[in-house]
């Protein structure tokens, strides 16, 4: 089973309409979670990150966590042509270890 | 401006040549990771160190090897071992990762022709 698991999509989106990516995640001692920006070719990026339960707003972005159903989500309102791209979630795993763990990765298209 | 800087953006490699990947940080970041990423897929972990003088092996080490003599360089080595070399190489690095994510590189993209 992998740690970190994503709907590797694609995920196509109306533009204006509102894109949801879930992450769900193994281990209950999981401490905090980041999702990152991957436009084709280019780095990750980090978008948010999310440590308690409930959701995290920032502009346009909204991370949710839910630590009973051990799953995180990320809202993109009023999506962007400039939102396509591959949304990874990342998970500090083990408590005192700084490794963070991947999931695959979404792939999101918004469609004009 | 502080960032992590990766080298070269592209790089060739033969058949049976070792080939090694620079990462330099001014972050002052203790933590420096190499990340594999191939077509479609996530990242893979091949080495990590989180201080100077030590690493340790991630999920795919085989036929690679790294060095942590400076706390703003982690260079990582492709060795003619790996039989597999071609994809994109990503570093990253951290000051207490659990709380604020990685920052990473620009990313290697490395081809065996």
């Amino acid at each position: 089973q992998k740690e970190v698991e994503q709907n590797s999509g694609p995920l196509s989106v109306p533009e204006g309409a509102i894109a949801s990516l879930n992450c769900t995640y193994s281990d209950r001692g999981s401490q905090s979670f980041f999702w990152y920006r991957q436009y084709s070719g280019k780095s990750p990026e980090l978008i948010m990150f999310i440590y308690s339960n409930g959701d995290k707003e920032d502009g346009r972005f909204t991370a949710q966590l839910n630590k009973a159903s051990q799953y995180v989500s990320l809202l993109i309102r009023d999506s962007q042509p400039s939102d396509s791209a591959t949304y990874l979630c990342a998970a500090a795993i083990n408590f005192g270890n700084e490794k963070l763990t991947f999931g695959t990765g979404t792939r999101l298209t918004i469609i004009p | 401006d502080g960032g992590i800087t990766q080298s070269p953006k592209y790089l060739f490699r033969k058949e049976g040549q070792n080939v090694t990947l620079s990462c330099e940080q001014n972050l002052n970041h203790d933590a420096m990771y190499w990340y594999r990423q191939d077509p479609g897929q996530g990242l893979r972990l091949i080495y990590y160190s989180q201080i100077v003088n030590d690493f340790q092996k991630g999920d795919i080490a085989e036929g690679y090897s790294v060095s942590r003599e400076k706390k703003e360089s982690f260079p990582l080595t492709v060795t003619s071992a790996q039989k597999n070399p071609t994809a994109f190489y990503l570093c990253a690095s951290s000051n207490r990762a659990r709380l604020y994510g990685y920052t990473f590189g620009s990313g290697t993209r490395l081809t065996v022709v």
